[in-house]
């Protein structure tokens, strides 16, 4: 059964700081995603990461994968409060269902 | 060592019946969270405060409130108990930023509304 965890679930930064949220994930799979949610809004995604060592960029948003580690991570630089959210990772599983990790709230402070 | 404590480890109350459930760190944590803890379904966030007086809702606020006043201290009020809020209620606090983001848990409160 795949199990997939993030840490940290929660983290209250100052705007400029740079930070790490971790996805690992127990069992082998070749696609995870990072996805966004404002309060009270739907999900909104990010990244799609389709292999090892794939590492995609928007703004001050980077996210890499590592299969073999099976660890993701989502990489804040510089950080702004626009950028406050929860951001979930999922892993898709041999099932092509997105297992959830319990997601890691945000909040960056001016 | 970080010491969180709850006021209670046991409490039972009755239907319709306000109940206070407090928690105190003494670490100067700014982060503090309240969270309820079911079979079967993980920890679910009801609130967090991260500051003084300043909350923010969880997922499952509905027929909760919480108070910060001082910064070591973070309450949870159930204003009318009801059967569905029995749960083990826990506590939580964390530093700001980069270096201090793991939790530190309170002992939880078991309570059971009759």
């Amino acid at each position: 059964e795949l199990k997939v965890e993030q840490n940290p679930l929660f983290l209250s930064m100052q705007e400029g700081k740079n930070y790490t949220i971790y996805c690992n994930y127990s069992t082998t799979s070749d696609r995870l995603y990072w996805y966004r949610q404002d309060p009270g809004k739907s999900l909104e995604s990010l990244f799609v990461l389709l292999s090892n060592g794939a590492v995609k960029q928007e703004g001050r948003l980077m996210a890499s994968l590592d299969t073999k580690a099976r660890l993701s991570t989502l990489h804040i630089t510089a950080a702004v409060h626009d950028l406050s959210a929860t951001y979930f990772c999922a892993v898709e599983d041999s099932n092509y269902q997105l297992i959830w990790g319990a997601g890691t709230k945000l909040i960056i402070k001016p | 060592d970080v010491k969180v404590t709850q006021s209670s480890r046991y409490l039972v109350k009755r239907t319709g019946e306000k109940v206070f459930l407090e928690c105190v760190q003494d670490m100067d944590h700014e982060n503090m969270f309240w969270y309820r803890q079911d079979p079967g379904l993980g920890l679910r966030l009801i609130y967090f405060s991260y500051d003084v007086k300043m909350k923010e809702k969880g997922d499952i606020p509905e027929g909760y409130s919480v108070s910060r006043e001082k910064k070591e201290r973070f309450s949870l009020i159930l204003e009318s108990a009801s059967t569905n809020q029995t749960s083990m209620y826990l506590c939580a606090s964390t530093l700001d930023g980069t270096s201090g983001r793991e939790q530190y848990f309170g002992p939880g409160t078991r309570l059971t509304v009759t």
